[in-house]
């Protein structure tokens, strides 16, 4: 089957523009999860919902930033004004249940540059 | 911040073993480690998760020590197709993965 999608692959916005990263989870993943990535580094955890509900926001950097997964399904991160140290990859990924320990099936990620 | 330690590049040559360590003194009983891999351009993928005993799938073996402070991530037959960076991580509830800066891991020809 299918496996996490997200779309655009690639994303290049001026500074102060707002941007939209969508993922698709696999049919069925209860658990959903953001990430970012910059250059060289690892991911860092954004935020994660559960079904609907955002269970966990902790990572999101700045109230710039807003996620949602209205019908426990797709997802998707929204970053209001974006800024140069916004560019970064970022990552969905999804787990089939609620439990803290499956394994996380991630997508090919979003590269936003800022200009 | 990341609980776990490893070295920041290893070399391996193709169809040998590629063993690479990883340190996690503070982990706690009910905290499990996880790898993952990377490879340029994609998102991690998951290989495989211990709590106390050693595992083995069709990507890998890990071993945990007995004191659980350190593990060893062991594929067997490196291919040119393993080159990646690999994720030691102690599972933090809550589900969240912490990724550390990983391991950088060429097998050459």
């Amino acid at each position: 089957g299918a496996g996490v999608s997200q779309s655009p692959r690639y994303k290049v916005a001026k500074r102060g523009q707002d941007v939209a990263l969508r993922c698709d989870p696999i049919s069925g993943h209860v658990s959903l999860f953001w990430y970012q990535q910059a250059l060289g580094q690892g991911p860092e955890f954004l935020t994660y919902f559960q079904n609907e509900a955002q269970l966990d926001k902790s990572g999101l950097p700045s109230d710039r930033f807003f996620a949602e997964r209205p019908e426990g399904s797709v997802s998707t991160l929204k970053i209001q004004r974006t800024q140069q140290e916004d560019s970064a990859v970022y990552l969905c990924a999804s787990s089939s249940s609620g439990s803290s320990y499956n394994e996380q099936f991630f997508g090919p990620g979003t590269r936003l540059t800022v200009l | 911040d990341a609980k776990t330690t490893q070295p920041p590049s290893m070399d391996c040559a193709e169809g040998r073993a590629a063993n690479l360590p990883c340190n996690h003194s503070t982990i706690s009983g009910n905290e499990y480690v996880y790898w993952y891999r990377q490879i340029h351009s994609q998102g991690p993928q998951y290989i495989i998760h211990g709590l106390k005993n050693n595992e083995t799938n069709e990507m890998a073996s890990l071993i945990i020590t007995e004191d659980r402070k350190s593990s060893t991530l062991i594929l067997p037959h490196a291919t040119l197709r393993d080159t990646a960076v690999y994720y030691c991580i102690v599972y933090n509830q809550g589900g969240k993965l912490i990724f550390g800066q990983g391991t950088e891991l060429s097998v050459k020809p």
